[in-house]
Protein backbone atom coordinates (compact mmCIF):
# COMPACT_ATOMS: atom_id res chain seq x y z
CA UNK A 1 0.00 0.00 0.00
CA UNK A 2 1.38 3.37 -0.70
CA UNK A 3 1.83 5.72 2.19
CA UNK A 4 1.04 9.36 2.48
CA UNK A 5 2.40 10.88 -0.41
CA UNK A 6 3.94 14.68 -0.41
CA UNK A 7 5.22 16.78 -3.06
CA UNK A 8 6.78 18.37 -4.24
CA UNK A 9 9.99 16.86 -2.41
CA UNK A 10 12.25 19.93 -2.76
CA UNK A 11 10.92 23.90 -3.42
CA UNK A 12 13.25 26.58 -3.74
CA UNK A 13 11.45 30.20 -3.77
CA UNK A 14 11.86 33.76 -3.56
CA UNK A 15 10.88 36.01 -0.94
CA UNK A 16 7.33 37.34 -1.48
CA UNK A 17 6.44 34.14 -3.96
CA UNK A 18 3.33 31.74 -3.19
CA UNK A 19 3.85 27.95 -2.53
CA UNK A 20 1.83 25.37 -2.73
CA UNK A 21 2.54 22.01 -0.63
CA UNK A 22 0.43 19.29 -1.58
CA UNK A 23 -0.54 15.88 0.56
CA UNK A 24 -2.05 12.57 -0.40
CA UNK A 25 -3.30 10.62 2.82
CA UNK A 26 -3.21 7.08 3.25
CA UNK A 27 -6.08 6.16 1.76
CA UNK A 28 -8.81 5.03 4.28
CA UNK A 29 -7.64 7.79 6.91
CA UNK A 30 -10.25 10.56 7.87
CA UNK A 31 -7.25 12.41 9.72
CA UNK A 32 -4.78 14.47 7.93
CA UNK A 33 -2.10 16.50 10.38
CA UNK A 34 0.34 19.47 8.71
CA UNK A 35 3.62 19.54 10.74
CA UNK A 36 6.29 22.10 10.59
CA UNK A 37 9.89 21.33 11.58
CA UNK A 38 12.73 23.54 12.18
CA UNK A 39 16.06 23.31 14.16
CA UNK A 40 14.40 25.90 16.42
CA UNK A 41 10.84 25.23 17.16
CA UNK A 42 11.88 21.47 16.63
CA UNK A 43 8.18 19.10 14.93
CA UNK A 44 5.15 21.46 15.51
CA UNK A 45 1.53 21.14 14.44
CA UNK A 46 0.39 23.66 12.17
CA UNK A 47 -3.25 22.29 11.13
CA UNK A 48 -5.29 18.88 11.26
CA UNK A 49 -8.26 18.05 9.38
CA UNK A 50 -10.89 15.26 10.19
CA UNK A 51 -13.19 14.39 7.36
CA UNK A 52 -12.39 16.69 5.07
CA UNK A 53 -12.74 19.49 8.12
CA UNK A 54 -10.48 21.53 9.71
CA UNK A 55 -10.33 20.76 13.59
CA UNK A 56 -7.33 22.68 15.20
CA UNK A 57 -5.74 25.52 13.18
CA UNK A 58 -4.24 27.20 16.55
CA UNK A 59 -0.74 26.04 15.42
CA UNK A 60 -0.74 28.05 12.43
CA UNK A 61 1.46 31.00 12.37
CA UNK A 62 -0.20 34.01 10.65
CA UNK A 63 -2.49 34.85 7.89
CA UNK A 64 -0.02 34.04 5.35
CA UNK A 65 -0.38 30.19 5.97
CA UNK A 66 -3.66 28.03 4.62
CA UNK A 67 -4.96 25.27 4.49
CA UNK A 68 -7.40 22.99 2.54
CA UNK A 69 -8.38 19.37 1.98
CA UNK A 70 -11.07 19.58 -0.51
CA UNK A 71 -11.77 16.12 -0.36
CA UNK A 72 -10.57 12.79 1.40
CA UNK A 73 -7.49 11.85 -0.96
CA UNK A 74 -6.14 15.50 -1.06
CA UNK A 75 -4.79 18.60 0.42
CA UNK A 76 -2.72 21.17 0.13
CA UNK A 77 -0.85 24.26 2.32
CA UNK A 78 -0.01 27.38 0.81
CA UNK A 79 1.81 29.64 2.16
CA UNK A 80 1.61 33.82 0.48
CA UNK A 81 4.00 35.50 0.82
CA UNK A 82 6.47 33.56 1.76
CA UNK A 83 9.22 34.79 3.64
CA UNK A 84 13.00 33.26 4.57
CA UNK A 85 11.60 32.02 8.24
CA UNK A 86 9.11 30.15 6.66
CA UNK A 87 12.47 27.93 5.77
CA UNK A 88 11.44 24.29 7.15
CA UNK A 89 10.71 20.58 6.69
CA UNK A 90 6.81 20.28 6.02
CA UNK A 91 5.39 16.88 6.79
CA UNK A 92 1.94 15.61 6.06
CA UNK A 93 0.63 12.58 8.44
CA UNK A 94 -2.65 10.94 8.26
CA UNK A 95 -4.48 8.48 10.38
CA UNK A 96 -7.75 6.90 11.52
CA UNK A 97 -10.21 7.06 14.27
CA UNK A 98 -9.51 4.22 16.19
CA UNK A 99 -6.05 3.65 15.61
CA UNK A 100 -3.43 5.85 17.45
CA UNK A 101 -0.55 5.85 14.94
CA UNK A 102 0.00 8.96 12.86
CA UNK A 103 1.72 8.09 9.52
CA UNK A 104 4.06 10.67 8.01
CA UNK A 105 5.00 11.40 4.34
CA UNK A 106 8.32 11.86 3.21
CA UNK A 107 7.87 15.66 4.28
CA UNK A 108 8.69 18.55 1.66
CA UNK A 109 12.07 20.82 2.38
CA UNK A 110 11.43 24.40 1.59
CA UNK A 111 14.37 27.46 1.19
CA UNK A 112 12.73 30.38 1.18
CA UNK A 113 15.33 33.07 -0.57
CA UNK B 1 6.41 23.41 30.52
CA UNK B 2 7.64 20.77 28.46
CA UNK B 3 4.73 18.28 27.88
CA UNK B 4 7.61 15.90 27.04
CA UNK B 5 11.20 15.86 27.86
CA UNK B 6 14.45 14.21 26.08
CA UNK B 7 16.82 15.01 27.83
CA UNK B 8 19.89 13.38 25.91
CA UNK B 9 20.81 14.97 22.89
CA UNK B 10 23.29 12.84 21.46
CA UNK B 11 24.00 8.76 22.41
CA UNK B 12 26.37 6.36 21.31
CA UNK B 13 26.34 2.92 21.45
CA UNK B 14 28.45 -0.15 19.72
CA UNK B 15 26.55 -2.32 17.60
CA UNK B 16 25.26 -5.06 18.67
CA UNK B 17 24.97 -3.71 22.18
CA UNK B 18 21.66 -2.92 23.94
CA UNK B 19 20.83 1.21 23.96
CA UNK B 20 17.94 3.25 26.13
CA UNK B 21 16.79 6.57 25.17
CA UNK B 22 15.09 8.15 28.04
CA UNK B 23 11.76 10.55 27.68
CA UNK B 24 9.54 11.63 30.61
CA UNK B 25 6.29 13.30 30.15
CA UNK B 26 3.81 15.76 31.95
CA UNK B 27 0.08 14.98 31.28
CA UNK B 28 -3.06 15.36 33.73
CA UNK B 29 -4.95 13.89 31.10
CA UNK B 30 -5.63 9.83 32.18
CA UNK B 31 -6.04 8.73 28.93
CA UNK B 32 -3.04 9.06 26.93
CA UNK B 33 -0.79 7.27 24.14
CA UNK B 34 2.86 7.74 23.42
CA UNK B 35 4.94 7.12 20.28
CA UNK B 36 8.35 6.65 19.27
CA UNK B 37 9.59 7.92 16.06
CA UNK B 38 13.07 7.45 14.49
CA UNK B 39 13.78 10.30 11.55
CA UNK B 40 17.21 8.54 9.82
CA UNK B 41 19.38 10.86 7.81
CA UNK B 42 17.25 10.67 4.73
CA UNK B 43 14.58 12.81 6.70
CA UNK B 44 11.56 10.54 6.92
CA UNK B 45 9.37 9.90 9.87
CA UNK B 46 9.24 6.34 10.56
CA UNK B 47 6.65 5.16 13.41
CA UNK B 48 8.23 2.50 16.06
CA UNK B 49 6.33 1.87 18.45
CA UNK B 50 2.94 2.71 20.58
CA UNK B 51 2.20 3.10 23.95
CA UNK B 52 -1.79 3.33 25.67
CA UNK B 53 -1.81 4.50 28.79
CA UNK B 54 -4.28 2.01 30.05
CA UNK B 55 -2.08 -0.80 28.49
CA UNK B 56 -1.01 -3.58 31.27
CA UNK B 57 2.41 -4.84 29.24
CA UNK B 58 4.89 -2.94 27.86
CA UNK B 59 4.95 -2.70 23.72
CA UNK B 60 7.39 -4.45 21.65
CA UNK B 61 7.90 -4.38 18.28
CA UNK B 62 11.09 -6.38 17.39
CA UNK B 63 14.19 -5.01 18.38
CA UNK B 64 12.27 -2.12 19.85
CA UNK B 65 10.37 -2.03 23.17
CA UNK B 66 8.87 0.67 25.46
CA UNK B 67 10.06 0.97 29.13
CA UNK B 68 6.79 2.31 30.76
CA UNK B 69 6.82 3.28 33.80
CA UNK B 70 3.40 5.29 34.59
CA UNK B 71 3.79 6.86 38.15
CA UNK B 72 7.35 8.13 36.84
CA UNK B 73 6.07 9.14 33.72
CA UNK B 74 8.41 7.64 31.80
CA UNK B 75 8.85 5.91 28.62
CA UNK B 76 11.69 4.86 27.32
CA UNK B 77 12.57 3.46 24.35
CA UNK B 78 15.42 0.26 24.59
CA UNK B 79 16.99 -0.99 21.52
CA UNK B 80 18.33 -4.23 21.25
CA UNK B 81 21.23 -5.65 19.18
CA UNK B 82 21.92 -1.71 17.79
CA UNK B 83 22.88 -2.27 14.05
CA UNK B 84 24.58 0.85 12.08
CA UNK B 85 21.39 1.07 10.34
CA UNK B 86 20.21 2.61 13.34
CA UNK B 87 21.81 5.33 13.90
CA UNK B 88 19.33 8.63 13.34
CA UNK B 89 16.98 11.23 15.39
CA UNK B 90 14.68 9.38 17.43
CA UNK B 91 11.78 11.09 18.64
CA UNK B 92 9.07 10.77 21.52
CA UNK B 93 5.67 12.32 21.14
CA UNK B 94 2.56 11.70 23.20
CA UNK B 95 -1.23 12.29 22.29
CA UNK B 96 -3.34 13.52 24.45
CA UNK B 97 -6.93 12.41 24.36
CA UNK B 98 -9.56 15.02 24.88
CA UNK B 99 -12.73 14.97 26.09
CA UNK B 100 -15.32 13.15 23.48
CA UNK B 101 -12.70 10.92 22.31
CA UNK B 102 -11.86 12.58 19.28
CA UNK B 103 -8.30 12.24 17.95
CA UNK B 104 -5.81 15.00 19.17
CA UNK B 105 -2.10 16.45 18.08
CA UNK B 106 1.08 14.49 19.44
CA UNK B 107 3.74 16.59 20.85
CA UNK B 108 7.06 15.46 20.35
CA UNK B 109 9.91 16.20 22.02
CA UNK B 110 13.72 17.43 20.77
CA UNK B 111 14.96 14.30 20.09
CA UNK B 112 18.35 12.07 20.79
CA UNK B 113 20.71 11.81 17.71
CA UNK B 114 21.78 7.91 18.06
CA UNK B 115 24.90 7.00 16.53
CA UNK B 116 26.04 2.92 16.29
CA UNK B 117 29.67 2.38 15.89
CA UNK B 118 31.83 -0.50 14.98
Amino acid sequence: DAGVIQSPRHEVTEMGQEVTLRCKPISGHDYLFWYRQTMMRGLELLIYFNNNVPIDDSGMPEDRFSAKMPNASFSTLKIQPSEPRDSAVYFCASSFYGQETQYFGPGTRLLVL
Amino acid sequence: AQKITQTQPGMFVQEKEAVTLDCTYDTSDPSYGLFWYKQPSSGEMIFLIYQGSYDQQNATEGRYSLNFQKARKSANLVISASQLGDSAMYFCAMRERRSGGTASKLTFGTGTRLQVTL
